[in-house]
């Protein structure tokens, strides 16, 4: 699977969009765009996959660019609650396994 | 949306003891779950594979006589670390995926255990 490399941290204002980035410039044509997020001392959290079509539910969108090399999360409206490791892994379609790179710590400040 | 349970959730053991953990899918099948381990301040180490009713596939550099994997059932699978000692001490996740390909994972809440 493609390796990603993201940001170790960054801070967002409460109210406002959180805009995380992930660069996966090895991504190969089969391998999905996945996001998860861990709160402190809990499981992660599924938020949202997608292939090369930005994808949006009611946690984030999904944003990935023409050449798929990179994506970002977007929270619209970041909470406290947002406050976490947020991982974007990738992962080829028929390999179930997930392997977690470093992530990176969002902190939503008030 | 699906739901995946570990038990116990904190866990405190003597050095030389062994310790089981149990980790649900609660309402689906799970053809395959996975063990996961996380030291403090450092992110997900996966640690094996367990597919229901074969051997799980382990990772290079886990001891497979360590740390035993059972998948006896579709909604059960259970790591029992061996002989426990201080170095152990971490927290143990589990998830769960259904079978269809490309579907995301499901975390179990985790473990913690200490060994003393």
């Amino acid at each position: 699977d493609a390796k990603t490399t993201q940001p170790p941290s960054m801070d967002c204002a409460e109210g406002r969009a959180a805009n995380l980035p992930c660069n996966h410039s090895t991504i190969s044509g089969n391998e999905y765009v996945y996001w998860y997020r861990q709160i402190h001392s809990q499981g992660p959290q599924y938020i949202i996959h997608g292939l090369k079509n930005n994808e949006t539910n009611e946690m984030a969108s999904l944003i990935i660019t023409e050449d798929r090399k990179s994506s970002t999360l977007i929270l619209p409206h970041a909470t406290l609650r947002d406050t976490a490791v947020y991982y974007c892994i990738v992962r080829s379609y028929n390999n179930n396994d997930m392997r977690f790179g470093a992530g990176t710590r969002l902190t939503v400040k008030p | 949306g699906a739901v995946v349970s570990q038990h116990p959730s904190r866990v405190i053991c003597k050095s030389g003891t062994s310790v089981k953990i149990e980790c649900r899918s609660l309402d689906f099948q799970a053809t395959t779950m996975f063990w996961y381990r996380q030291f403090p301040k450092q992110s997900l180490m996966l640690m094996a594979t367990s597919n229901e009713g074969s051997k799980a596939t382990y990772e290079q550099g886990v001891e497979k006589d360590k740390f035993l994997i059972n998948h006896a059932s579709l909604t059960l699978s259970t790591l029992t670390v061996t002989s426990a000692h201080p170095e152990d001490s971490s927290f143990y996740i589990c998830s769960a995926t259904q079978p269809i390909a490309g579907r995301e994972q499901y975390f179990g809440p985790g473990t913690r255990l200490t060994v003393t």
